[in-house]
């Protein structure tokens, strides 16, 4: 099972720069989440999405974007690259509601560098 | 929205000793899911143990236990028999019944001590 990957593992951008980073999960999962860990620091949520075309925002949603076109893929977009976003950044997938699973699976992270 | 509050920014351990790290957190929600996760310095996450707020019981997981609080909204985990490969970041989280969001503590750093 390939779970929740991410792309890429590592990347430097330069200020001013924009990339997008991947994440899919093949579980089927309807929930996926983005979040940003900071040295030493707990995960921040930065959009989560319920479902193919649904996205909302999380804590800290300035300067990202996302979209949700199908319910495998939910990418994550920095549009014009700021010092602020160097962080390692995770992708999350979990389950619909109910009483079964509601473990959050995560990729592996992506550390990102911005000079 | 919901809060969660990790107090202990770092604990230590001796080999084989037990310890307890605390977490709490906000929340006007009946309907919700608890975590601790684990995250050795390979970053990747590690489900510890899970709790359901519908449920009374305690969760456990062989030396991983919580003490749930519903009252007081406290969920601590208790490590017992501490092991060298226990060290880590540990991370407490809520789920919100909806599942619209899940939020994280900002983590307590164990070293365990042979």
């Amino acid at each position: 099972n390939a779970g929740v990957t991410q792309t890429p593992k590592f990347r430097i951008l330069k200020i001013g720069q924009s990339m997008t980073l991947q994440c899919t999960q093949d579980m089927n999962h309807n929930y996926m989440y983005w979040y940003r860990q900071d040295p030493g620091m707990g995960l921040k949520l930065i959009y989560y999405s319920v479902g193919a075309g649904i996205t909302d925002k999380g804590e800290v949603p300035n300067g990202y974007n996302v979209s949700r076109s199908t319910t495998e893929d939910f990418p994550l977009r920095l549009e014009l690259a700021a010092p602020s976003q160097t962080s390692v950044y995770f992708c999350a997938s979990t389950n619909g509601l109910g009483r079964g699973d509601t473990e959050a699976f995560f990729g592996q992270g992506t550390r990102l560098t911005v000079v | 929205a919901q809060t969660v509050t990790q107090s202990q920014p770092e604990m230590s351990v001796q080999e084989a000793e037990t310890v307890t790290l605390s977490c709490t957190y906000d929340t006007s929600e009946s309907d919700y899911y608890l975590f601790w996760y684990k995250q050795p310095p390979s970053r990747q996450m590690i489900l510890v143990i899970r709790q359901e707020a519908y449920k009374q019981q305690n969760a456990t997981e062989n030396r991983f236990s919580v003490n749930f609080q519903k009252a007081a909204k406290s969920f601590s985990l208790k490590i017992s028999d501490s092991q060298l490969g226990d060290a880590a970041m540990y991370f407490c989280a809520y789920r919100s019944g909806r599942g619209n969001d899940m939020r994280f503590g900002a983590g307590t750093r164990l070293t365990v001590k042979p």
